[in-house]
């Protein structure tokens, strides 16, 4: 079967910076995303990695590795507005995204 | 503002009933999904079209159906609504001819059948 994983739930400290982590098995691969999902609110998209290595936008930044089945987000100088959900999504050889859980970012202060 | 509208934001239903929930994108984007959200499950992809006038099944179509009429538009129905449809529904469109195809959401419509 195919499947996403990605830890439940994480607590950071404003500032600081947080990997979230997403290992994945899936049935071909032709894209790894990011999403950003605030309480009540849609899912908007952050990142997409295809190639192996680190791609950064800002304070984002996502990791793949194609042979480890494996990716990260990393968040840096933490706000309070980035507590949200991070939804990690795989696009599967039939070119449909399977969906991790989602990891649950809470910042304190 | 360019995006995606989902109608109604929210609503109560009683089981057996027939709901309809409206989706449209004004962003000319030819493929269009309906997800359902579940606390601690991933998105689970229910019906969706890859242009207008085609529908596929998604994971979990099952008492679900949609239509494609045209570009913009993308109704989702339950014939005769389930506690198990209880849940927040997500409309969602793409470019799927663009590299990413990244997924742009609605709102979400928030249903409960009872």
């Amino acid at each position: 079967g195919q499947n996403i994983d990605q830890p439940t739930e994480m607590t950071a400290t404003e500032g600081a910076i947080v990997q979230i982590n997403c290992t994945y098995q899936t049935s071909g691969f032709n894209g790894l995303f990011w999403y950003q999902q605030h309480a009540g609110e849609a899912p908007t998209f952050l990142s997409y990695n295809v190639l192996d290595g680190l791609e950064e936008k800002g304070r984002f930044s996502s990791f793949l590795s194609r042979s480890k089945g494996y990716s990260y987000l990393l968040l840096k100088e933490l706000q309070m507005k980035d507590s949200a959900s991070y939804l990690c999504a795989v696009r599967d050889s039939n070119y449909q995204l399977i969906w991790g859980a989602g990891t649950k970012l809470i910042i304190k202060p | 503002i360019a995006g995606i509208t989902q109608a109604p934001t929210s609503q109560i239903l009683a089981a057996g009933r027939r709901m309809t929930l409206r989706c449209t994108q004004d962003m000319r984007h030819n493929a269009m999904y309906w997800y359902r959200q579940d606390l601690g499950l991933g998105l689970r992809l229910i019906h969706y079209s890859n242009t207008a006038g085609t529908t596929g099944k998604g994971e979990v179509p099952d008492g679900y159906s949609v239509s494609r009429a045209n570009t913009d538009d993308f109704p989702l129905t339950l014939a005769s609504a389930v506690p198990s449809q209880t849940s927040v529904y997500f409309c969602a469109s793409s470019d799927s001819q663009s590299g990413a195809n990244v997924l742009t959401f609605g709102a979400g419509s928030r249903l409960t059948v009872l």
